[in-house]
């Protein structure tokens, strides 16, 4: 089946620094990334989706500056929180669309990110 | 925009017992998906629902895909302490739009 390897799983950073996170699709074409973050308890919510090749599509209320994505080819995809901060702490996902697979295999998610702003 | 309405929003359960978490929209939807996600991890896909009224089984799960296009349920029979997790159901507009979420039914399982 698809795979999707998100890294790292998890990382802890100090405040003002940036962190790159990265999401690889193993055996697919990710022609769409979407970027999700959830915070404890809560559902995921959606930050951007990005096409390879083209600039990502940014959710109202996430900073573009911020939260850098970068798609540049059809099997890696990453973000990078810029001037990290605290608040910026939380649980960051990626998923993968493959427009040529069948829809119940075409949304394929990575297992996650852990940041940890100090 | 557009809403998932998931409940429970938790659940603790004997093992052994069977649970039942649906989802509801004012909004009309083409395809509905359950997905579970362990504790740090990201979710994975249970089923898939895509025509109205369809009742589809994954060993010990079941969901079904409501007849108004606006619900969906997802029940889990005899329970073990492995289904302990958070539930999610989702769905889309179209193939490449993102997916929306509902809020999640953590599932807690006493052995």
């Amino acid at each position: 089946g698809a795979v999707v390897s998100q890294h790292p799983s998890r990382v802890i950073c100090k405040s003002g620094t940036s962190v790159k996170i990265e999401c690889r699709s193993l055996d697919f074409q990710a022609t769409t990334m979407f970027w999700y973050r959830q915070f404890p308890k809560q559902s995921l919510m959606l930050m951007a989706t990005s096409n390879e090749g083209s600039k990502a599509t940014y959710e109202q209320g996430v900073e573009k500056d911020k939260f850098l994505i970068n798609h540049a080819s059809l099997t890696l995809s990453t973000l990078t929180v810029t001037s990290a901060h605290p608040e910026d702490s939380s649980f960051y996902i990626c998923s993968a669309r493959d427009r040529g697979r069948a829809l119940e295999n075409g949304y394929t998610f990575g297992s996650g990110t852990r940041l940890t702003v100090v | 925009g557009q809403q998932l309405n998931q409940s429970p929003q938790s659940m603790f359960i004997q093992e052994g017992e069977d649970v039942s978490m649906n989802c509801t929209s004012s909004s009309i939807f083409n395809t509905w998906l359950w997905y579970k996600q362990d504790p740090g991890e990201g979710p994975v896909l249970l089923i898939a629902l895509y025509k109205a009224g369809e009742l589809t089984s994954n060993g010990r799960l079941t969901a079904q895909f409501g007849i108004t296009r606006k619900d969906s349920f997802l029940n889990i029979s005899a329970s073990i302490p492995s289904d302990v997790g958070i539930y999610f159901c989702a769905s889309l507009v179209s193939g490449n739009t993102p997916l929306v979420f509902g809020k999640g039914t953590r599932l807690s399982v006493i052995a």
